[in-house]
């Protein structure tokens, strides 16, 4: 199993850009989501998905859209983008179940950088 | 208050120092804590589960108390493979995580 991958590893955008993000992984968890880590300021929540079809809001999901059209897919994508955005992205995926906690597994993260 | 606040670092230690970390959490209802290990410019990863009984693996140690939402870590005969950051992590719903900020420990021969 390759886990969860992530592309582009790297990034540079120039300010109203647009780009996505990819993320997928291949055990066929339910959840999966997107961090954004930045110095100083530990890893925050953007957006997450339960299952196919259904997505919601994190803590800092402004400028950011998700959509999860299949099970192992979960794109980010960044609509025109903001210095204010550069930043380490991780996404995450965990096995379903309930309120139970299931361990996440993170990407290795994708470094974007905006001009 | 932060959601989970931790000690501010970095911690420098000697090779087989014992090194303690600290977090507390503003949440009670959160249900589930973890720390997780973070190798410079890499993704973080599970190190261990904390339980309210406390719970022991190898070197290290995880305590709980929730009547103070203080969760910490201990790590014994610390090794040069240990210099890493640590987070101190709790659970949201449906398996997302809210993250402390972090303490860096560099262990030196």
């Amino acid at each position: 199993n390759a886990g969860v991958t992530q592309t582009p590893k790297f990034q540079v955008l120039k300010t109203g850009q647009s780009m996505t993000l990819q993320c997928a992984q291949d055990m066929n968890h339910e959840y999966m989501s997107w961090y954004r880590q930045d110095p100083g300021m530990g890893l925050r929540l953007i957006h997450y998905s339960v299952g196919a079809g259904i997505t919601d809001q994190g803590e800092v999901p402004n400028g950011y859209n998700v959509s999860r059209s299949t099970t192992e897919d979960f794109p980010l994508r960044l609509l025109s983008a903001a210095p204010s955005q550069t930043s380490v992205y991780f996404c995450a995926s965990s096995y379903g179940g309930g309120s139970s906690y299931n361990e996440q597994f993170f990407g290795p993260g994708t470094r974007l950088t905006v001009l | 208050r932060k959601e989970v606040e931790q000690d501010p670092g970095p911690f420098n230690v000697p090779e087989g120092a014992t090194v303690a970390f600290n977090c507390t959490y503003s949440n009670s209802a959160s249900q589930s804590f973890f720390w997780y290990r973070q190798d410079c410019r890499k993704e973080p990863k599970l190190l261990m589960s904390v339980y309210s009984s406390g719970n022991e693996d190898g070197r290290f140690t995880a305590q709980l108390n929730r009547a103070s939402q203080y969760i910490s870590l201990l790590i014994r005969d610390s090794k040069l493979s240990d210099s890493a950051t640590y987070l101190c992590v709790v659970n949201r719903r449906y398996s997302t995580l809210t993250f402390g900020k972090g303490t860096m420990l560099l262990v030196s021969p």
